[in-house]
């Protein structure tokens, strides 16, 4: 069984468009993450979900608009991509500071 | 700035050698995780400690806490091929609100045969 999964694997498009990745946990966790892992492999949280609020929103561009139906799932849309966008995302959960549990990533790549 | 600071960036060492990872930080956090990550795929957690001084083992793998909480070690015994990977710290400081995780750059580790 896996416990986060993300959808799709991997993200290939054009400047300009828009796209979303998915993610659901089967943990029972209550909090969710998306980090944004770059070219040198630095992890960096976008966004943090528990139980569907929203409680951490970084210094991230209006274009990404993370949604939280429960808890689930919780869903990141990108609109506008930009070539700067190109990267690994990983969305992950966690229960209070036990450590989190990371999907697997979509390599987003933007031509 | 990256509030935690981890060396050796890079490591190669031969297979049956010891290794030690450093995550240091000016800060106290509430808790500290290391994780170790393959390409291609996501950071896989391997311990969590809270406590000062907290020492934890994983078959091979030794993991401490300091003492006032602002900095950790990974100590690994005879490495072998298989503990190739990112060695990832990760953790929530003290003053930050809860479920926010502060990231290391990591630890390249490269154990040939």
């Amino acid at each position: 069984d896996t416990a986060v999964s993300q959808t799709p694997k991997y993200l290939v498009t054009q400047m300009g468009n828009d796209k979303s990745i998915k993610c659901e946990q089967n943990l029972g966790h209550d909090t969710m993450y998306w980090y944004k892992q770059d070219s040198k492999k630095f992890l960096k949280i976008m966004f943090s979900y528990n139980n569907k609020e929203l409680i951490i929103n970084e210094t991230v561009p209006n274009r990404f608009s993370p949604k939280s139906p429960d808890k689930a799932h919780l869903n990141l849309h990108i609109n506008s991509l930009e070539l700067g966008d190109s990267a690994v995302y990983f969305c992950a959960s966690s229960q209070a500071d036990r450590g989190q549990f990371f999907g697997p990533g979509t390599r987003l790549t933007v031509l | 700035t990256q509030l935690l600071e981890q060396s050796p960036q890079f490591l190669s060492i031969q297979e049956g050698e010891n290794l030690t990872v450093y995550c240091n930080s000016s800060s106290v956090f509430s808790s500290l995780q290391w994780y170790r990550q393959e390409p291609g795929e996501g950071p896989v957690l391997l311990v969590t400690v809270v406590t000062g001084g907290e020492v934890k083992k994983l078959k091979r793998l030794t993991f401490q806490f300091g003492d006032a909480r602002k900095d950790s070690s990974l100590h690994i015994t005879a490495a072998q091929p298989g503990d190739t990977g990112l060695y990832l710290c990760a953790g929530r400081l003290t003053t930050d609100s809860w479920g926010k995780f502060q990231f290391g750059a990591g630890t390249q580790v490269v154990v040939t045969p």
